[in-house]
C-alpha cells in the first residue's frame, strides 16, 4: 500500500509570496496532522484535521491555514512568507485523531 | 502531554543491541509512549508504541518499568542504517473524535558505528 505522499519535494518561494503544499494521507486514513520543521529543531505541531474538519491547532499565527478535502486529501497554506517560514513541512495520516500517525517525506520549503 | 527526557546521543557499534532510554516521570494514566525515529531530511518513521506491557514488532521492543516512568527502545542488532534521531513521546490516545497531537522533543542521535 501506498504511504503518505506530499507535493511538492521542494520549493522556492520569495518574502511576502504565498505557497501552498499538498499531501495525499494513507488509503482509509481519515485524519491529517501537519508539522513544522526547522532545522536543528523537532517537528511542531501545526494542524490537525479529521473528517474535514479542524480539530486542534498549534501556536502558529493566522497566515498559516488548511484544509481537507472530502477524499480526506489536504492542503496547507502559507500568506505573507518570511525567512523564519523555511522549514520541512511534515502531513502524517492516521485512521482517525488520535491513533498512530504515519508520516510523509516532507515538503522543504526556502524563504529567500 | 507529558515531558520526557532522553540523552542528546548515544553511540553503538553494529550487530550490537542498542538500548535507548527515555525517561516520562509525569506520563499520566491513559497517556502511551510512542517511539520514532527520523533518518536524516526524512519524514519521522514510527517504530513502536505501548501503554504499559512490553511491546516487540520487526523493528524494535519496547521495555516500560512497572511504575511506568520510565522505557528504554532496543533495536536487537543495530546496522547503520539505524542511524538515526530517536523521539520518545509520550501522548495520550483518545476515541475517534478526539484530536491529539505528537509533541516531539530534541531526541537522542544514535550514531551506528562498524
Amino acid at each position: 500500500d501506498a504511504g503518505v505522499t506530499q507535493s511538492p519535494t521542494h520549493l522556492i518561494k520569495t518574502r511576502g509570496q504565498q505557497v501552498t503544499l499538498r499531501c495525499s494521507p494513507i488509503s482509509g486514513h481519515k485524519s491529517v496532522s501537519w508539522y513544522q520543521q526547522v532545522l536543528g529543531q523537532g517537528p511542531q505541531f501545526i494542524f490537525q484535521y479529521y473528517e474535514k474538519e479542524e480539530r486542534g491547532r498549534g501556536n502558529f499565527p493566522d497566515r498559516f491555514s488548511a484544509r481537507q478535502f472530502p477524499n480526506y486529501s489536504s492542503e496547507l497554506n502559507v500568506n505573507a512568507l518570511l525567512l523564519g517560514d523555511s522549514a520541512l513541512y511534515l502531513c502524517a495520516s492516521s485512521l482517525f485523531g488520535a491513533d498512530t500517525q504515519y508520516f510523509g517525506p516532507g515538503t522543504r520549503l526556502t524563504v529567500l | 502531554d507529558a515531558k520526557t527526557t532522553q540523552p542528546p546521543s548515544m553511540d553503538c557499534a553494529e550487530g550490537r543491541a542498542a538500548n535507548l532510554p527515555c525517561n516520562h516521570s509525569t506520563i499520566s494514566g491513559n497517556e502511551y509512549v510512542y517511539w520514532y525515529r527520523q533518518i536524516h531530511s526524512q519524514g519521522p518513521q514510527y517504530i513502536i508504541h505501548g501503554l504499559k506491557n512490553n511491546e516487540t514488532n520487526e523493528m524494535a521492543s519496547l521495555i516500560i518499568t512497572e511504575d511506568r516512568k520510565s522505557s528504554t527502545l532496543i533495536l536487537p542488532h543495530a546496522t547503520l542504517r539505524d542511524t538515526a534521531v530517536y523521539y520518545c513521546i509520550v501522548r495520550a490516545q483518545g476515541d475517534t473524535g478526539t484530536a491529539s497531537k505528537l509533541t516531539f522533543g530534541t531526541g537522542t542521535r544514535l550514531q551506528v558505528t562498524l
